[in-house]
């Protein structure tokens, strides 16, 4: 079965230091999120892509995120510097993302990238 | 904008039995998507069940149902015959299906279910 895969699973990191989160979706797969999961909380959007090009980043702390998606399709998100409220689960979700298609809206989600900042 | 609230932070089921997780939400849209997903501990979240706004027929899928209440906003999940493998956060997630819009998800705050043996 196709799955979106993330690395790394684990990252502990010191505040003001880089860190960067790397994502496969599925293959065929036109529309990429990144979304930030606080323990004990739903998963808020940071980004979205339809295929190379930004959709939505209205919730991207850009002074400290960025993310790619350079050839439409793996994804970097990436944190500089890092603050202790940045930990979190960083979730890398896909799907086919075209309106009309049936289960194009459907999500398949990645395990995750757990972000500790000390 | 459309918000999901799961009102019951915390539930639990005996082995067998029947349970029932709450979901509203808030949307002035006429057309939408809405997905229970769950997530098992230090495991990726899936989907569980989805449904489409314009269908008046609950969905089902083996031991999972829903009751779908578009005039109430309402959509709650029922696990049937709960078992261990069930236990796990479960959120309420909500789309668009609007023209333009980008068909992102926003997610409830979750409800942990645990099922007693």
């Amino acid at each position: 079965e196709a799955e979106v895969a993330q690395s790394p699973r684990y990252k502990i990191t010191e505040k003001s230091q880089a860190v960067a989160f790397w994502c496969d979706p599925i293959s065929g797969h036109a529309t990429l999120y990144w979304y930030r999961q606080i323990l004990g909380q739903g998963p808020e959007l940071l980004v979205q892509f339809q295929d190379e090009s930004v959709v939505d980043d209205s919730q991207l702390p850009k002074d400290r995120f960025s993310a790619e998606r350079l050839k439409g399709v793996d994804s970097t998100l990436k944190i500089q510097p890092a603050e202790l409220g940045d930990s979190a689960m960083y979730l890398c979700a896909s799907s086919l993302g075209l309106a009309g298609v049936a289960g194009a809206n459907v999500l398949t989600f990645g395990a995750g990238s757990r972000l500790t900042v000390l | 904008a459309q918000t999901v609230t799961q009102s019951q932070p915390e539930m639990s089921v005996q082995e067998a039995e029947t349970v029932t997780l709450s979901c509203t939400y808030d949307t002035s849209e006429s057309d939408y998507y809405l997905f229970w997903y769950k997530q098992p501990p230090s495991r990726q979240m899936i989907l569980v069940i989805r449904q489409e706004a314009y269908k008046q027929q609950n969905a089902t899928e083996n031991r999972f149902s829903v009751n779908f209440q578009k005039a109430a906003k309402s959509f709650s999940l029922k696990i049937s015959d709960s078992q261990l493998g069930d236990a796990a956060m479960y959120f309420c997630a909500y789309r668009s299906a609007a023209w333009g819009s980008n068909y992102k998800l926003t997610f409830g705050k979750g409800t942990l279910l645990t099922v007693n043996p």
